[in-house]
């Protein structure tokens, strides 16, 4: 595997599901991110890990939460989801403040 | 927050023809980056550009960060350049943060 890879690709749930996104990076960075991207609407970040920190933007409800046990993997774990969650949810990654690498997406359909 | 907009919104040609697209931000950034969404939406990234000029094939980027705006040029367009184009920056004094313009969607006709 290179660059970026997140699964499931498309993923259908229940509101009262729980479900987990995963992404891997094969590119040695030091980074990694969390995007939604609705339909409509530009990218938005979720979530940072790095070394040194982990950001969050506040819009986001606490039905998401990720985890990054290492600087490899990064998950998004979901649960009690509501329909506008519906979503492509976007991994990347960097190596410190650098270019960001995107994944190709997992399609999130929450019915 | 940092406001970024893209222009055109939307963008019809026919095929051979060349374009510019336009990304404007409201304040000072530390990195720059054009993307195009294909069709799957993978984000393939095109220039990292915070400053100055680039070249790639038929498409080139140049970002002026005094005046605030960047420009990516396709010359002799083809119907697999179609899809959205991205401009994201990271705004000065954000931990890593990019925030995306709207987009600019382009269609080339064969």
């Amino acid at each position: 595997e290179t660059g970026v890879t997140q699964t499931p690709r498309h993923l259908v749930m229940g509101m009262t599901n729980k479900k987990s996104l995963k992404c891997e990076q094969h590119l040695g960075h030091n980074a990694m991110y969390w995007y939604k991207q609705s339909a409509k609407k530009p990218l938005e970040l979720m979530f940072v890990y790095s070394l040194e920190e982990r950001v969050e933007n506040n819009s986001v409800p606490s039905r998401f939460s990720p985890e990054c046990p290492n600087s490899s993997h990064l998950f998004l774990h979901l649960h009690t989801l509501q329909p506008e969650d519906s979503a492509l949810y976007l991994c990347a990654s960097s190596q410190d403040r650098n270019e960001q690498f995107f994944g190709p997406g997992t399609r999130l359909t929450v019915l | 927050g940092i406001q970024v907009e893209q222009s055109p919104p939307d963008l019809i040609l026919q095929e051979g023809a060349n374009s510019t697209l336009r990304c404007n931000f409201s304040d000072s950034v530390n990195n720059l980056q054009w993307f195009h969404q294909n069709p799957w939406g993978q984000l393939i990234n095109l220039f990292y550009i915070p400053s100055g000029t680039k070249q790639n094939g038929r498409l080139s980027a140049t970002t002026v960060a005094t005046e605030r705006y960047s420009l990516l040029y396709i010359s002799s367009s083809q119907t697999t350049d179609s899809g959205v184009y991205f401009c994201a920056v990271e705004h000065v004094g954000s931990a890593r943060q990019l925030t995306f313009g709207s987009g600019t969607q382009l269609t080339v006709l064969p």
